[in-house]
């Protein structure tokens, strides 16, 4: 059974730093990755989806890179800004199962 | 183009009723699905499906019925409600099955009494 962890469950950093957020999952036999945000009281938007052909992708100041072999993937945003302030899921798609498998999230918040 | 749409965004409802969420999307896209969110548990899926006509269970589909008979709508029907379903659903989409990226509605936050 697929295990999606996101740690820490919650971060602050200040305005301008580069930071790196974690997801690890337990069965590397994953279709995709995808990264999302929530914003409070919000739907679900898509960041970056990651096919488990590739390595890592970029979207403005986004980066999400995967590493199957270590079942891990880091979400990197530079530059961070207040309107960064959400939650971040990660979540997983494994062969022959119609699910994603979401992770609880990682709040982070941006002090201006 | 409003994307995926659900209505109502708030419902309270005694133990024993039944009601039924909509959700509509107008990208033409094939797959839809229905996922709950919980504290602490993550989103998990309800029933997806793959088309108009088909439906399937997901990983918790107990006190659900779902139908798909148009490409656009895929309502959520709560046959007899009970505490344990209060929580925020979430319908979803994308262009096809293993297409990949994930279109969400804004939620639906269901309590029952």
């Amino acid at each position: 059974k697929q295990e999606v962890t996101q740690i820490p469950a919650a971060l602050s950093v200040p305005e301008g730093e580069n930071l790196v957020l974690n997801c690890s999952f337990t069965d590397s036999a994953i279709y995709n990755l995808q990264w999302f945000r929530q914003d409070p009281g919000k739907g679900l938007t898509s960041l970056l989806l990651i096919q488990s052909s590739q390595r890592e992708q970029t979207s403005g100041r986004l980066n999400a890179s995967l590493d199957k072999s270590s079942g891990r993937s880091t979400l990197y945003i530079a530059a961070s800004q207040p309107g960064d302030s959400a939650t971040y899921l990660c979540a997983v798609k494994n062969f022959g199962n119609e699910k994603l498998t979401f992770g609880t999230g990682t709040r982070l918040t941006i002090i201006p | 183009n409003a994307g995926v749409t659900q209505t109502p965004k708030f419902q309270v409802l005694k133990t024993g009723q039944s009601m039924t969420l909509q959700c509509a999307q107008d990208m033409n896209h094939e797959y839809m699905s229905w996922y709950r969110q919980d504290p602490g548990m993550g989103l998990r899926l309800i029933h997806y499906s793959v088309g108009a006509g088909i439906t399937d269970q997901g990983e918790v589909p107990n006190g659900y019925n779902v139908s798909r008979s148009t490409t656009e709508d895929f309502p959520l029907r709560l046959l007899s409600a009970a505490p344990s379903q209060t929580s925020v659903y979430f319908c979803a989409s994308t262009p096809g099955q293993h297409t990949g990226e994930l279109f969400f509605g804004e939620g639906s936050r269901l309590t029952v009494l």
